[in-house]
């Protein structure tokens, strides 16, 4: 069965590059999360999509953009990385009920700011 | 939005059964209540999802008493290959965010 597919799976960028995560969700999921996890943490909630519109907000900074498009794949842009910014980046995706359903994530994305 | 408190960590051994508790004392009426296992640099896998009373499949059970101000995740005679953490989230209805708190470590030994 097709899972939730992140692109590029690992990714090194400089101090005040800019980073593009891309999310490909489960064929007929409209719903799209995006999280972030640092070492040692629990994962955090940045933001989500419903049927290509934001749907709620997490702890996204300001540096960080996102949107679904109309393939219902998700893109996040990360732009003046910090060395914090260095973490896991999962997507995942749900159907129709949004946090009352199972939600898949993909593999996630390693971002390495140096 | 409800919030989740669970133990830091749990030890177990192989064969035995472990029980998780989660307490949620501000859970709403349409939340649902679901636990995530997550493996070291991999994405929240998910286990099973309740309401009320009793749930099982074919890796764990989940019991949510009548006030459901809490549950517990049942895993049956656990292995070494069940080592991970484990999340309890409370579904926020009405949002599409789910939330996770500061899950249990599980380590189990041989």
């Amino acid at each position: 069965a097709a899972g939730v597919i992140q692109s590029p799976r690992h990714l090194i960028k400089e101090k005040r590059e800019t980073a593009t995560l891309k999310c490909y969700p489960i064929p007929r999921h409209d719903t799209v999360y995006w999280y972030q996890q640092g070492p040692g943490q629990d994962p955090q909630f940045l933001i989500s999509f419903y049927e290509k519109m934001q749907s709620d907000k997490g702890s996204i900074p300001d540096r960080f953009s996102a949107q679904q498009f109309s393939d219902y794949h998700s893109e996040l842009n990360m732009s003046s990385l910090e060395l914090g910014d260095s973490a896991l980046y999962f997507c995942a995706s749900s159907g129709s009920q949004g946090a009352n359903t199972e939600a898949f994530f993909g593999q996630g994305t390693r971002l390495t700011v140096v | 939005l409800a919030k989740t408190t669970q133990p830091i960590s749990m030890d177990s051994y192989e064969g035995q059964e472990v029980n998780i508790t989660c307490s949620h004392n501000n859970i709403a009426t349409n939340d649902y209540i679901t636990w995530y296992q997550q493996f070291p640099s991999q994405g929240p896998r998910f286990i099973i999802q309740g309401y009320k009373t009793k749930v099982t499949n074919e890796v764990a059970s989940l019991f949510i008493p009548a006030d459901r101000k809490s549950s517990t995740l049942s895993l049956p005679r656990v292995s070494l290959s069940d080592t991970a953490v484990y999340y309890c989230l409370v579904g926020d209805t009405g949002r599409r965010a789910l939330t996770f708190g500061s899950g249990t470590r599980l380590q189990v030994q041989p």
